[in-house]
């Protein structure tokens, strides 16, 4: 089964630092892209960045260059969103998704990591 | 950026038709426009694909198409399992961008 399974909730502190996970399988991970989204409480769905495995290419959007680091690991099919300081706006769910292989959808999603921020 | 303009809400009864409206500029709204559904505390799923192209397994009473710097939904034979929020999304400029979302009642 083709599937994204993504790391467990976190709750933080402000200024800390944190790494969240997706670790696809089923697939040849290196050969799809792997897209980070972020909904916020309540919130519509924000585009993050897109990473391809093989290579590390990496594209943020304007709103996320700087805020966050996307990378990957592809020995172990896992791809990677951090923060250097969280704060409590990071608080959030973030989903990690496949681009498909034959068009710009993103066709295979994880089940999201809630991020919780708060002193 | 600003992302694309979606009406909040839209409702309709079992067995009509609802339409679900995408506008951004030329830019935004090119030929790369993807359409998700989601269902409360769940993740997203892929309901159409370039524009109008729909996935295997995604009912064909889900339809879109586009129109200038406007992209459109429509989910005919409204069913109970479509109330949910759906989003607009494009591809452009190695980037993309999502509509502010809709969220589809079924009456």
């Amino acid at each position: 089964e083709v599937q994204l399974v993504q790391s467990g909730a976190e709750v933080k502190k402000p200024g800390e630092s944190l790494r969240i996970s997706c670790r696809g399988s089923g697939y040849s991970f290196t050969t799809y892209w792997i897209g980070w989204v972020r909904q916020m409480p309540g919130k519509g769905l924000e585009w993050m960045g897109i990473i391809y495995p093989s290579d590390s290419d990496t594209r943020y959007s304007p709103s996320f260059q700087g805020q966050v680091t996307v990378s990957v690991d592809k020995s172990i099919s896992t791809a990677y969103l951090q923060w250097s300081s969280l704060r409590a706006s990071d608080t959030a769910t973030y989903y990690c998704a496949r681009r498909a292989s034959d068009h710009k959808g993103m066709d295979i999603w994880g089940q999201g990591t809630t991020v919780t921020v708060s002193s | 950026q600003s992302a694309l303009t979606q009406p909040r809400s839209v409702s309709g009864s079992p067995g009509q038709s609802v339409t679900i409206s995408c506008t951004g500029t030329s830019t935004d709204v090119g030929n790369y426009v993807s359409w998700y559904q989601q269902h409360p505390g769940k993740a997203p799923k892929l309901m159409i694909y370039d524009v109008t192209k729909r996935p295997s397994g995604v009912p064909d009473r889900f339809s879109a198409s586009k129109s200038d710097n406007t992209a459109s939904l429509t989910i005919s034979g409204l069913q109970a399992e479509d109330e949910a929020d759906y989003y607009c999304c494009s591809y452009a400029n190695r980037s993309r961008l999502f509509g502010g979302g809709t969220k589809v009642t079924v009456l």
